[in-house]
């Protein structure tokens, strides 16, 4: 059973940099043909995909965050990591880890539970 | 970016009812398209991959269909713990998009 753990700052000051680690249980992530993805969801509950590392170590972001966004992995603690730089009160939101599947297209299997992050001074 | 829409937004049914949203993409997806629930305060939780392959453990009374532009999710009798939201997702290409939910709620 693979279980993800998001982890990380519930607060941070505006123009200041956003830090969440997922840590990967059940799974390594750099086996099997899986990428893993950081999901947020506005207080609106509107999801939005923010981007995704492959097992390989190659990510591809969200073209509306991709200035701000850095997905890097430590395989030593099978963890992924998100950086997301110069942040609003926008960016306020639960964030989401999860194992991104493909298996005749891509889907998200295994979800982290979110950690709620609140930008504001 | 691919737009996802639902419909309903919102609707209220009763235990026991038959239920269909509606999901459209803004272009052509094929059938890349993934139907998630969401329980307050809890992550989504896949139920439909590829339009309409049921995931491992979701109940059958779930089924999807469609294919281009034009995607449903049926609730063939619906369940005290149906009373939820449900979400599409399009993996066509990224940036993978959502579409705005639909909200299941009590007669």
């Amino acid at each position: 059973q693979v279980q993800l753990q998001e982890s990380g700052p519930g607060l941070v000051k505006p123009s200041e940099t956003l830090s969440l680690t997922c840590t990967v249980s059940g799974g390594n992530i750099t086996r099997g043909s899986f990428y893993w993805s950081w999901i947020r969801q506005t207080a609106e509950k509107e999801l939005e995909w923010i981007g995704r590392i492959y097992t390989t170590g190659s990510a591809n972001y969200n073209p509306s965050l991709k200035s701000r966004v850095t997905i890097s992995r430590d395989t030593s603690k099978n963890q992924f990591s998100l950086i997301l730089t110069s942040v609003t009160a926008a960016d306020t939101a639960v964030y989401y880890c999860a194992r991104d599947r493909f298996q005749g297209g891509y889907y998200f299997d295994y979800w982290g539970q979110g950690a709620l992050v609140t930008v504001s001074s | 970016d691919i737009q996802m829409t639902q419909s309903p937004t919102s609707l209220s049914a009763s235990v026991g009812d038959r239920v269909t949203i509606t999901c459209r993409a803004s272009q052509n997806i094929r059938n890349y398209l993934n139907w998630y629930q969401q329980r307050p305060g809890k992550a989504p939780k896949l139920l439909i991959y590829g339009a309409s392959s049921l995931q491992s453990g979701a109940p059958s009374r779930f089924s999807g269909s469609g294919s281009g532009t034009d995607f449903t999710l049926t609730i063939s009798s619906l369940q005290p713990e149906d009373f939820t939201t449900f979400y599409c997702q399009q993996s066509y290409s990224t940036p993978f998009t959502f579409g705005p939910g639909t909200k299941v709620d009590i007669k």
